[in-house]
């Protein structure tokens, strides 16, 4: 069971060009999210989705697409990467939100993280 | 939005000591979970409590809905506690999960 999988796990973008953070889950989770986490501060959500085909935005969504063709995956793109793009991003996933059921399936997993630096 | 706070920012504690950290939320949640990053930045799930007490080890979570806050306790601290405590919200109103600032733990030897 390998959970949630980011790659790369490090990337270094020039000012103006595209790349794809992938994230991928085994565990059969409904709900994926992706965070960014900027020094010394907490995370903000860019983007999630409720299940495949849904996607949504989160408080920080500009300059990211994403698509949930699948379950299991949930890609992040960077449109023309920016100097204020640089920041760690985080892919997370759990089978639902709660709403109230209580149970431990709600509990939320995340990757390892991607670094990435914008230059 | 939903507004997430949490107090303090910044805890020192010397090995052997306890702590209560606070989480406090503005709107009704149907989800809450305590996170430890490591200084890896690993993220641990520590406790999914949307209400209600629950202990693992020596942390336990307390969860007051109807007040709008979370407490964690930490006892007899250890040095690998160390890192920061996220609690992330879930609001009852919209899917998203957000998360508060963290408060950043150092516990010295």
């Amino acid at each position: 069971n390998a959970g949630v999988t980011q790659t790369p796990k490090f990337q270094v973008l020039k000012t103006g060009q595209s790349m794809t953070l992938q994230c991928a889950q085994d565990m059969n989770h409904e709900y994926m999210s992706w965070y960014r986490q900027d020094p010394g501060m907490g995370l903000r959500l860019i983007h999630y989705s409720v299940g495949a085909g849904i996607t949504d935005q989160g408080e920080v969504p500009n300059g990211y697409n994403v698509s949930r063709s699948t379950t299991e995956d949930f890609p992040l793109r960077l449109l023309s990467a920016a100097p204020s793009q640089t920041s760690v991003y985080f892919c997370a996933s759990s089978y639902s939100l709660g709403f109230g059921t209580g149970i431990s399936g709600n509990t939320i997993y995340f990757g390892e993280g991607s670094w990435l630096t914008v230059v | 939005g939903i507004q997430v706070e949490q107090s303090p920012p910044d805890l020192i504690l010397q090995e052997g000591a306890n702590s209560t950290l606070r989480c406090n939320f503005s709107d009704s949640v149907n989800n809450l979970q305590w996170f430890h990053q490591n200084p890896w930045g690993q993220l641990i799930n520590l406790f999914y409590i949307p209400s209600g007490t629950k202990q693992n080890g020596r942390l336990s979570a307390t969860t007051v809905a109807t007040e709008r806050y979370s407490l964690l306790y930490i006892s007899s601290s250890q040095t690998t506690d160390s890192g920061v405590y996220f609690c992330a919200v879930g609001p009852t109103s919209y899917d998203k999960v957000i998360f508060g600032p963290g408060t950043s733990l150092s516990v010295i030897p």
